[in-house]
């Protein structure tokens, strides 16, 4: 089944400096792959996602870049600000998962002002 | 306004007790899941269902049980609690297709004393 990786566990940046975060995944059939944003006490929601069909995806600071031959996905978030901090997760999905969510492991993000 | 909704939001409750952990969606989604998250931050898929009278097992084995009886419901019961099943359990829902996100719950906050 799919296995998705993600690193790395902790991540502390100043405040203006750039995050980067990266997942990778095992089934290369996987063909969707978003990236939640959890903050303390609440729910995890979708900041940015990307299909198979596209390379890379950008939101304002937030991107998300995708790399098919070496299986693996990135987030990327510029200009960093205190309330970036929060717990990212990525995930992937294929039809072998039965279309479920399959989750990293999860990254905390410190953004110190 | 559609949303996933959960009741109760915390519980804390004795061992051996029987509980069911509520969860309704306004989404109009056919595909409901019900994730554990531990303190540690990752989420583990503990059940899922594709729709009315359809019910699955996630990827962590759990002791606790799901129905579907209705589309937008699909509650979690615990026949006997233990300490061992203290977590937070949230619920999502998404369409039924492989390339689309899972819409989260507020999540219930469960102790076992």
């Amino acid at each position: 089944g799919e296995n998705v990786e993600q690193h790395p566990s902790t991540l502390s940046v100043q405040e203006g400096d750039s995050a980067v975060i990266k997942c990778t995944y095992s089934d290369s059939a996987s063909n969707y792959f978003p990236w939640y944003k959890q903050e303390l006490g609440k729910r995890p929601q979708l900041i940015i996602d990307i299909r198979s069909n596209v390379g890379e995806k950008k939101d304002q600071r937030i991107a998300v870049t995708l790399n098919k031959t070496a299986k693996h996905f990135s987030l990327h978030i510029t200009e960093t600000q205190p309330e970036d901090s929060a717990v990212y997760f990525c995930a992937g999905n294929t039809y072998r998962s039965q279309g479920n969510l399959i989750f990293g492991k999860g990254t905390k993000l410190s953004v110190k002002p | 306004e559609a949303d996933i909704y959960q009741t109760p939001r915390y519980l804390v409750i004795g061992t051996g007790k029987k509980i069911t952990l509520e969860c309704s969606q306004t989404m109009g989604h056919d595909k409901m899941y019900w994730y554990q998250q531990d303190p540690g931050m990752e989420l583990h898929l503990i059940h899922y269902s594709y729709g009315v009278n359809s019910t699955e097992k996630g990827d962590l084995s759990s002791e606790s049980t799901v129905s579907r009886i209705r589309t937008e419901h699909f509650p979690l019961t615990l026949e006997s609690a233990r300490p061992s099943h203290t977590s937070q359990y949230l619920c999502a829902s998404s369409a039924d297709t492989v390339n689309t996100e899972a819409f989260f719950g507020q999540g219930t906050r469960l102790t076992v004393v």
